[in-house]
């Protein structure tokens, strides 16, 4: 198993650039979900998953959005990137019966300029 | 809201020597409670948890934590540290009703340095 896998590593944006995370598991988790690691303030929750076709917003929802077509895939997208974006984003995945024990990617580094 | 405190910003500790790192969460019940940690560059990894039963729980790494519900404390220990314990730790609270399972909160971190 790959686990929970995150596209790209690292990623440089200008202002107002759109782009998408990718983000996939191969666990068949029922729910996942998107955080930001900013220096200091731990992860903040920004949308989950409780299975395809439903999410719901998080702590920091503006400025994303995200879909669940299939129950492995669970993109982020920056609709108009900002300064105030970057970040390390994180995506997880856990199963129901599993008591919220999260499993995470390895991150994506954003720099937007 | 549920919210999770962890005091401590940054630990610095003897290897060989104890550890503790504080970790209290304001909750409406007793949540569900765990530790990752995280090495500089990678994601978080689960260390341990506590769902209910024996309020000392232990881990992988030789990693054991404590629930104190009278405090609402889930404080980790470590007997004899190491250099390669050397990371990030996250405390997080997650609801146990599945009305609310995608919202886990995470405390802000302790940042640990092991010196030799």
């Amino acid at each position: 198993n790959a686990g929970v896998t995150q596209t790209p590593k690292f990623q440089v944006l200008k202002t107002g650039q759109s782009m998408t995370l990718q983000c996939a598991q191969d666990m068949n988790h029922e729910y996942m979900s998107w955080y930001r690691q900013d220096p200091g303030m731990g992860l903040r929750l920004i949308h989950y998953s409780v299975g395809a076709g439903i999410t719901d917003q998080g702590e920091v929802p503006n400025g994303y959005n995200v879909s669940r077509s299939t129950t492995e895939d669970f993109p982020l997208r920056l609709l108009s990137a900002a300064p105030s974006q970057t970040s390390v984003y994180f995506c997880a995945s856990w199963a129901a019966s599993s008591y919220n024990e999260q499993f995470f990617g390895p991150g994506t580094r954003l720099t937007v300029l | 809201a549920q919210s999770v405190t962890q005091p401590d910003i940054h630990i610095t500790v003897s290897e060989g020597a104890s550890l503790e790192l504080r970790c209290n969460y304001s909750y409406g019940a007793t949540p569900y409670l765990f530790w990752y940690v995280q090495s500089p560059g990678q994601g978080l990894q689960l260390l341990l948890k506590y769902f209910s039963g024996d309020t000392l729980v232990q881990g992988i790494k030789g990693f054991e934590a404590e629930f104190k519900r009278s405090q609402s404390s889930f404080n980790l220990r470590k007997p004899s540290v190491h250099w390669s314990d050397a990371a990030e730790y996250f405390c997080a609270v997650a609801p146990r009703y599945n009305t609310n399972a995608g919202k886990s909160t995470f405390g802000d971190g302790t940042t640990l340095t092991v010196k030799p």
